[in-house]
């Protein structure tokens, strides 16, 4: 099964911008692919930041953003705040109703 | 604004049937909007898809898991459930249940968690 790839772990400083990638194992992702991203603080529920590459969810800032970027999808954070620390994760849409998660990436504001 | 609960046994035996049901309010699971389905995480670890399920009974399950699971859905008591068979401790985790706008990979709403732990 191909593997969603995202960098364990990243760090920003308050105010800065961060851009947290999402690819494959094997060939690129695409809008096909549906690319979403989730946020997730410790003992909480994930909530989703955007789906369908580009979608911002329902109250989520306009500092966070989708896009593809070369041959992965991207998460870009503008402006970090302190509670912008958390797990992100990166979610494709693999096709005959298989969805795959990445591994996510633990996003450091220091 | 739909509302999820899971609920169903904490402990389960190694080889035994987890089963957890998802009581869905503020909204009617026969929606045609949505996808009903189940994610799970290890403690300490990452997401993973485990199935979904349309009102109709169209199914859609994980490879890795596509034996030993079953979803399913009960119109009449607006609730939906898990089945998965044959556990071992692999599959202790947080099972969430959740709700998929149809169409995307929108995960929505999202029930707390319940914490399934697989040990004899």
């Amino acid at each position: 099964q191909t593997v969603v790839t995202q960098e364990p772990s990243f760090s920003v400083s308050p105010g800065g911008t961060v851009t947290l990638t999402c690819g494959l194992s094997s060939g690129s992702v695409s809008t096909s692919y549906y690319p979403s991203w989730y946020q997730q603080t410790p003992g909480q529920a994930p909530r989703t930041l955007i789906y369908s590459t580009n979608t911002r969810s329902s109250g989520v800032p306009d500092r966070f953003s989708g896009s593809i970027l070369g041959n992965k999808a991207a998460l870009t954070i503008t402006g970090a705040q302190a509670d912008d620390e958390s797990d992100y994760y990166c979610v494709l849409y693999m096709g005959s109703g298989n969805v795959v998660f990445g591994g996510g990436t633990k996003l450091t504001v220091l | 604004q739909l509302q999820l609960q899971e609920s169903g046994p904490g402990l389960v035996k190694p080889s035994e049937t987890l089963s957890l049901t998802c009581t869905v309010s503020g909204g009617s699971i026969s929606s045609s909007s949505y996808y009903w389905g189940w994610i799970r995480q290890p403690p300490g670890k990452g997401l993973e898809w485990i199935g979904s399920i349309y009102y109709s009974g169209s199914t859609y399950y994980n490879p890795s898991l596509k034996s030993r699971v079953t979803i399913s859905v009960d119109t009449s008591k607006n609730q939906f459930s898990l089945k998965l068979s044959s556990v071992t401790a692999a599959d202790t985790a947080v099972y969430y249940c959740v709700v998929k706008l149809l169409g995307t990979l929108n995960f929505d709403y999202w029930g707390q968690g319940t914490l399934v732990t697989v040990s004899s």
